[in-house]
């Protein structure tokens, strides 16, 4: 298992500022995943955050607009630059430790972060 | 790009009534189902994984069936409880091995007292 603390937990700010969202785990993992969920849609893969290595972004998700840090296994930050009302989120971290390759495990969130963008 | 949907979107049940909702998935290049709760300001927790067609699998009230062949799971709620309301999410990874995880919209369970 792992246990992943995520904050801050909710924010409001102003359009065209920057957010910086952090993720500890309790355990050293090789992979973080960011998500969001927007108003009435689905949890999206951001991101995917690896140590050691640029961050693989997802179709539709840049750099410069979501830049993430792993500078060790068991810590990630994903920043919401130049915030838009249509950022307005709940931005997710995410491990699925694995003990072996191909094992089905489960994932563990943090407990998310609510930002509002007025 | 892996295609998961949920129904319903949404769904208000009475203290006490049992229920169930649906998560389908492209029945190729199965590999493994996941379901989630996610209670209002909480973290997702996970319920059940499944990866073998005609899998049945429960946690207290909460059930779950899987048919890989037809794309499909169940996740079943038997005398439903306050303690239930959440959004239930299903997910499954793209390929074997892939730790990605594709998510539906959810269902969003409101138990009525």
């Amino acid at each position: 298992s792992a246990v992943i603390s995520q904050k801050p937990s909710r924010d409001i700010c102003q359009r065209g500022t920057s957010l910086t969202i952090q993720c500890q785990v309790d355990s050293q993992v090789t992979m973080m995943f960011w998500y969001r969920q927007q108003p009435g849609q689905s949890l999206t893969l951001i991101a995917t955050a690896n140590q050691g290595s640029e961050a693989t972004y997802e179709s539709g998700f840049v750099i410069d607009k979501f830049p993430i840090s792993r500078p060790n296994l068991t810590f990630s930050t994903l920043t919401v630059s130049n915030m838009s009302p249509e950022d307005s989120s709940i931005y997710l971290c995410s491990v699925r430790p694995i003990h072996r390759r191909g094992m089905n495990t489960e994932a563990f969130f943090g407990q998310g972060t609510r930002l509002t963008v007025v | 790009i892996l295609n998961v949907e949920q129904s319903p979107q949404s769904l208000h049940v009475q203290e006490g009534d049992s229920t169930n909702f649906t998560c389908s998935f492209p029945s190729s290049n199965f590999y493994a189902l996941h379901w989630y709760r996610w209670e209002t300001a909480k973290s997702p927790e996970a319920l059940f994984v499944m990866t073998l067609n005609g899998d049945e699998k429960k946690k207290g009230r909460i059930s779950a069936t899987l048919n890989t062949k037809e794309g499909y799971s169940y996740l079943y709620i038997k005398g439903s409880q306050p303690e239930d309301s959440a959004t239930y999410l299903c997910a499954s990874p793209a390929n074997f091995g892939n730790e990605k995880l594709t998510f539906g919209t959810g269902t969003r369970l409101t138990i009525i007292p």
